[in-house]
This record gives C-alpha cells, sequence and structure tokens, in this order.
C-alpha cells in the first residue's frame, strides 16, 4: 500500500466548475498536509497547508482535512484554465513522535481545466 | 513564500563525468535542506536530508557515494552526481525548509 495516495486522474473540468482532488494517507501519526501544483517542466509551488480537522480556504482553494479518516482533499472552486497543472498531495513524516521535515508525497493528479 | 535558488537550472554533460548543483536559501537560514529527483511522468522522490554541519541522511537505494551533499553553510546546499549516467538524467529539485518546504526552480540534468 502506498503511503501517500491521490485519486488517479486525469481530471477535466469545464472553466468555471469545481474541482476536487483527493488523497489518503497510512501514516495515522502524520501531523501535516499540504497541496503544492506543479505546471510541466517546473518545481512545485505550495497552494495550501493545512494542520487540523475541518476545513481551511484561501481564495478559490479549500484544503479540507478528516485525520480518523486519514484523509485530505483540495477544491478549487471557479476553476480556470489556468489552474491546469499536477497536484501533489504531501504529508509530513513523524517518526517517534517528532515531526523531522521530512515529506512524503502523492504520485499527483493531472487537473485540466477547459475553455 | 520563502525564496530558493538553484544554479544551474539546465545542464548537459558526458556519461562519466561530475556535475554539481547548488541549491541556495535566499531569505532565511536553514540547518535542513532536501534533494528530491523526478523522472518524468512521476512524482517527487525523496533523496537525501542535507544537514548543515553534518553528514547527510539518504533515503534507502540512494547511493551516498555517488550523490554527495555538501551543507557547509545556513544557506547553501550542493549535490555532486559523481560520474553521472544516462540513467541518472533526472530533474533535480532542492527544498528548504522553515516549517514548509518551500521548492527551488530545479536543475533538469541530461547525460548523454
Amino acid at each position: 500500500q502506498k503511503e501517500v495516495e491521490q485519486n488517479s486522474g486525469p481530471l477535466s473540468v469545464p472553466e468555471g466548475a469545481i474541482a476536487s482532488l483527493n488523497c489518503t494517507y497510512s501514516d495515522r501519526g502524520s501531523q501535516s498536509f499540504f497541496w503544492y501544483r506543479q505546471y510541466s517542466g517546473k518545481s512545485p509551488e505550495l497552494i495550501m497547508s493545512i494542520y487540523s480537522n475541518g476545513d481551511k480556504e484561501d481564495g478559490r482553494f479549500t484544503a479540507q482535512l478528516n485525520k480518523a479518516s486519514q484523509y485530505v482533499s483540495l477544491l478549487i472552486r471557479d476553476s480556470q484554465p489556468s489552474d491546469s497543472a499536477t497536484y501533489l498531495c504531501a504529508v509530513n513524516t513523524v517518526a517517534g513522535g517528532t515531526s523531522y521535515g521530512k515529506l512524503t508525497f502523492g504520485q499527483g493528479t493531472i487537473l485540466t481545466v477547459h475553455p | 513564500g520563502a525564496v530558493v535558488s538553484q544554479h544551474p537550472s539546465w545542464v548537459i554533460c558526458k556519461s562519466g563525468t561530475s556535475v554539481k548543483i547548488e541549491c541556495r536559501s535566499l531569505d532565511f537560514q536553514a540547518t535542513t535542506m532536501f534533494w528530491y529527483r523526478q523522472f518524468p511522468k512521476q512524482s517527487l522522490m525523496l533523496m537525501a536530508t542535507s544537514n548543515e554541519g553534518s553528514k547527510a541522511t539518504y533515503e534507502q537505494g540512494v547511493e551516498k557515494d555517488k550523490f554527495l551533499i555538501n551543507h557547509a553553510s545556513l544557506t547553501l546546499s550542493t549535490l555532486t552526481v559523481t560520474s553521472a549516467h544516462p540513467e541518472d538524467s533526472s530533474f533535480y529539485i532542492c527544498s528548504s525548509t522553515q516549517e514548509t518546504q518551500y521548492f527551488g526552480p530545479g536543475t533538469r540534468l541530461l547525460v548523454l
């Protein structure tokens, strides 16, 4: 079983729709969760971080975390063609109850927003 | 977000040569940096954790003698790919961490 798993995609949504990206993780002790966006040929850029259960909103982006279900998601409202990219879910690896910054990435979901 | 730079942005070299990639944390001091590698259509794979003033910690399966990491100052980590071969061709990305990881722009390596 992969440590961090994302829905396989690719995901295609029309402009203006809501894009929903999902991620599950296996390490129940994980503390920090991140969504990165990666355009083709570029390095990842941080979109959202979330640390506690519930929703966190930033502009058109909402991250949702459910630690009991070991599930984190990203919603993109009013999707734009410029949102077309690969979205990476990343989870902070925790060992011995201490976080030391290592991230484990999912395989990524390719999102295409078509006009 | 934090600014992390990498140099060079791309490099082409002959098989058997060594290539050094620099990663700089420009607006904060980083005791820890990370080196990743990404092959086409794959996700990021952590290679090693670079620790300022001490030895790097390598992930399982990564050859420490082939991928030399030096973190001599709080703002600079270097990755040297020694005796590079075509299978080492990849996108190498570093990150610097201040609670959250910020990535450099990456270095694309092509070994002929």
